[in-house]
């Protein structure tokens, strides 16, 4: 069974850094995408960026293009999203999903990381 | 950039059919994917390539592709399927990139 796990709920102050992982388990992890998208409160979906596990091939969305940093360990099958200066306007929920290849569907989702950011 | 427009809510009662509308440019050339969001849940891809279901997914739910709008398409619509649904398609200049639709929240009555 393929699955993403996500790691869990952050608090975090304005300026801070943070990474939030995405373990990935039922499948070759090196062969497929993994995309992440960011959701806030009552808020539509929000691609984020997309990385290669195989050779790091990494996409960013020019809307968080130099704001996030997406990278990924093979050795773990784990990919990460870096976010740094956070501030409150990043509270939301982050989401790690997979895609068979750079400009297909997302097939399998991870559960949500919540991110809230407040002083 | 390519923009989807999605209805914000459409309202069903149960056993009738749900049609959720996603418009865009030229859609009818591009392949669109369905995805369900229940709150506190991770998405479901429900629909993918326009018309294509996912295994697990049921034969209630489908989809088409036409012109300047895509539909998916919910038949004898239970409680269950309340929900936000989004389209979404790869926009493909030099630099692909994922767009999605607003999102629509069906209501079950």
């Amino acid at each position: 069974e393929v699955q993403l796990v996500q790691s869990g709920p952050e608090v975090k102050k304005p300026g801070e850094s943070l990474k939030i992982s995405c373990k990935g388990s039922g499948y070759t992890f090196s062969r497929y995408w993994i995309g992440w998208v960011r959701q806030k409160t009552g808020k539509g979906l929000e691609w984020m960026g997309t990385i290669y596990p195989g050779d790091s091939d990494t996409r960013y969305s020019p809307s968080f293009q130099g704001q996030v940093t997406i990278s990924v360990d093979t050795s773990s099958n784990s990919a990460f999203l870096h976010l740094r200066n956070l501030k409150a306007s990043d509270t939301a929920i982050y989401y790690c999903a997979r895609l068979r290849t750079a400009t297909t569907p997302f097939d399998h989702w991870g559960q949500g990381t919540l991110v809230t950011v407040s002083s | 950039s390519y923009v989807l427009t999605q209805p914000p809510s459409v309202s069903v009662a149960p056993g009738q059919t749900a049609n959720i509308t996603c418009d865009g440019e030229n859609l009818g050339i591009r392949g669109v994917h369905w995805y369900q969001h229940k709150p506190g849940q991770a998405p479901v891809l429900v629909v993918y390539d326009d018309s294509e279901r996912p295994s697990g997914i049921p034969e209630r739910f489908s989809g088409s592709n036409s012109g300047s709008t895509a539909t998916l398409t919910i038949t004898w619509v239970e409680g269950g399927d309340e929900a936000d649904y989004y389209c979404q398609v790869w926009e493909t200049p030099s630099h692909p990139s994922v767009v999605f639709g607003g999102g629509t929240t069906l209501t079950v009555l």
